[in-house]
């Protein structure tokens, strides 16, 4: 198993661009998150799923997009980057409400 | 609604000398808590998580932590520090379907 893979691990865009950060998980887990990570705030939740078709939003939703196809895809929208975006974004699943979360690697965006 | 509460943002202990990393939470519900920990510009790793088993729980790496719903709190520990437990550690309540994570505790170890 991959596990919980992200793309791309690095990112540099404008103010104004948009793009979609990917998520995918192979272990067929109902649950996925999407996180943002910026100094000295741990982590804070974007939006997220209970399965497929259902997304919700989490504590800081402003500005991004999600959803939910499939079980394995989990694909984060970002409509017209800013510098306030700038952060470092984890996506995680796990098979259950209280279940242990498995993150992905990361990806490092900058938005200039 | 839920709610995690990292009491030191920094602690700094020497090798070879016990650890405390503290968090207190709140939660509307029977809580799932949990540790991860995150080495420099690495992902995360659970070090351990509670689930209404026995309140004493052991992790990885020697770490363990102890439940205390009279207190609401879920320290972690641990006898003996190591170099390379370095990293930064996160405290996590999970109530629903979301985690709610505390801002983070930055363990540094010195020689």
């Amino acid at each position: 198993n991959a596990g919980v893979t992200q793309t791309p691990k690095f990112q540099v865009l404008k103010t104004g661009q948009s793009m979609t950060l990917q998520c995918a998980q192979d272990m067929n887990h109902e649950y996925m998150s999407w996180y943002r990570q910026d100094p000295g705030m741990g982590l804070r939740l974007i939006h997220y799923s209970v399965g497929a078709g259902i997304t919700d939003q989490g504590e800081v939703p402003n500005g991004y997009n999600v959803s939910r196809s499939t079980t394995e895809d989990f694909p984060l929208r970002l409509l017209s980057a800013a510098p306030s975006q700038t952060s470092v974004y984890f996506c995680a699943s796990n098979p259950g409400r209280t279940d242990t979360q498995y993150f992905g690697p990361g990806t490092r965006l900058t938005v200039l | 609604a839920q709610s995690v509460t990292q009491l030191d943002s920094h602690v700094s202990v020497s090798e070879g000398t016990p650890v405390l990393l503290r968090c207190n939470y709140s939660s509307s519900y029977s809580p799932s808590l949990f540790w991860y920990v995150q080495h420099p510009n690495k992902g995360l790793q659970l070090l351990l998580k509670y689930t209404s088993a026995a309140t004493l729980v052991k992790g990885i790496n020697g770490f363990e932590a102890e439940f205390k719903k009279s207190e609401t709190s879920f320290h972690l520990t641990k006898p003996s520090a190591h170099m390379s437990d370095a990293a930064e550690y996160f405290c996590v309540v999970s109530d629903r379907s979301t985690l709610t994570f505390g801002k983070g505790t930055m363990l540094l170890v010195s020689p």
